[in-house]
């Protein structure tokens, strides 16, 4: 079967730096994607990795390894309105994105 | 620019009573469309999709249907609500063709079926 697998709840403090980890079983991999939500609101996108290695963007980087399938984002110089649930979805043979329930990421001043 | 909008935004609807809602997107010509359902402390849950006019699948067998009359128009509905059915309901695009490539979302429909 299919399964993603992200801590439910993280709390970090403001300033600080904090890794999301994801471990996931798909039929078939073609990448994978994250996506910020904050509560109430749409999710919106935030990395795509498809090769193994790091990809940075800015004050976010996402890594992958196909081989454990294992990915983290990682959040730098973290700020209250990165407050917000950090969604994982690797896309399956099909081309389908398989949702993660999220990890729940609180900043603390 | 392309957007995408949902409406309504929130609902609060008696069980068995009717369900439409609706979801345009705007400034892209044949999108794949998408319908979510998200139920609290779970992941989005994959309802249906549709690579063109007329062309609905289906993912999950339930009390609910999709249509899409038009190229940019994507419609989720129902005939009797359940209880069940309550969740944030989250519209979605890709970009036609491509079968790799980020996906857009609406604003969301939260649905309270009392």
């Amino acid at each position: 079967g299919q399964n993603i697998d992200q801590p439910t709840e993280m709390t970090a403090t403001e300033g600080a730096i904090v890794q999301i980890n994801c471990t996931y079983q798909t039929s078939g991999f073609n990448g994978l994607f994250w996506y910020q939500q904050h509560a109430g609101e749409a999710p919106t996108f935030l990395s795509y990795n498809v090769l193994d290695g790091l990809e940075e963007k800015g004050r976010f980087s996402s890594f992958l390894s196909r081989s454990k399938g294992y990915s983290y984002l990682l959040l730098k110089e973290l700020q209250m309105k990165d407050s917000a649930s950090y969604l994982c979805a690797p896309l399956d043979s099909n081309y389908q994105l398989i949702w993660g329930a999220g990890t729940k990421l609180i900043i603390k001043p | 620019s392309q957007t995408i909008h949902q409406w309504p935004a929130t609902l609060v609807q008696p069980v068995g009573s009717p369900l439409s809602l609706e979801c345009t997107v705007e400034g892209t010509s044949n999108p794949n469309l998408y319908w979510y359902r998200q139920a609290a402390g779970r992941g989005l849950q994959l309802l249906f999709y549709s690579v063109g006019i007329g062309q609905i699948s289906s993912e999950v067998p339930q009390n609910l249907s999709a249509s899409r009359p038009q190229d940019r128009q994507f419609i989720l509905s129902s005939k009797k609500l359940l209880l069940s059915d309550s969740g944030f309901y989250l519209c979605a695009w890709r970009e036609g063709g491509r079968e790799i490539g980020e996906l857009f979302f609406g604003e969301g429909s939260r649905l309270t079926v009392l």
